[in-house]
């Protein structure tokens, strides 16, 4: 069965300083791969995808990921975090023959001045 | 190019009473999917439609359908509301099938009382 995990609830992480939030899937075939952040009341605002290529995904707002097909790993990374990241984080993967994005159950990030 | 708008913003309704939603996809996309998410949750995919066709269809019961129209716009109902209906309701568009990117809107805050 497919499936995504991400092992935070929370994030904390002072401005300024590198971050790192934390994702890992179970999937058969080949993962598409995403990273979307939700602010609050508001729908998701689509980060970065990876679907094939180089392993290291550069998305909107500064992020990037690394896909890690030894891991089954794909987490989001941004090298300088600002206090406007804070937000919920969420993770999606589908296969490439099927339609459905399986999701994680979110991350808060808190960037704290 | 126009984004996803979904329509209304907020809902309250009774057990019991049948609701529809309402999804206006992106410009230039033909695939509509729905999500239910929960509070506290990620999102649950509930069905996707392709040109006018349903192609995918996660873990929830008949009494939750759906339409797409050939403006690629979409509906999706709930009949016979129960109160764990409530949630965030949310649209995603995408090019043909969604392979490459998801667009969605702000969601459709629904309530059952």
């Amino acid at each position: 069965a497919q499936s995504v995990a991400q092992p935070e609830d929370q994030v904390n992480v002072a401005e300024g300083n590198p971050l790192t939030v934390k994702c890992t899937y179970s999937v058969s075939g080949n993962p598409y791969l995403f990273w979307y952040v939700q602010y609050p009341n508001r729908g998701l605002q689509f980060l970065l995808k990876y679907i094939t290529g180089d392993n290291l995904v550069k998305g909107s707002y500064g992020f990037e990921a690394e896909f890690n097909k030894s891991q089954t790993s794909f987490h989001l990374k941004k090298p300088s975090a600002l206090v406007s990241d804070s937000a919920l984080y969420f993770c999606a993967v589908r296969r490439d023959s099927n339609y459905q994005l399986i999701w994680g159950a979110g991350t808060k990030l808190i960037i704290k001045p | 190019e126009t984004g996803v708008t979904q329509s209304p913003t907020h809902l309250i309704k009774t057990r019991g009473q049948q609701v529809t939603l309402r999804c206006s996809s992106q410009s230039g996309h033909n695939t509509v999917s729905w999500y239910q998410q929960a509070l506290g949750q990620g999102p649950q995919f509930i069905f996707q439609y392709y040109r006018e066709e349903e192609n995918g269809r996660g873990n929830f019961p008949p009494r939750f359908s759906g339409l797409q129209f050939p403006n690629y716009s979409s509906e999706l109902n709930v009949n016979a509301l129960e109160l764990d209906d409530s949630a965030l309701y949310l649209c995603a568009s995408s090019r043909d099938g969604g392979g490459y990117g998801y667009t969605f809107g702000s969601g459709t805050r629904l309530t059952v009382v």
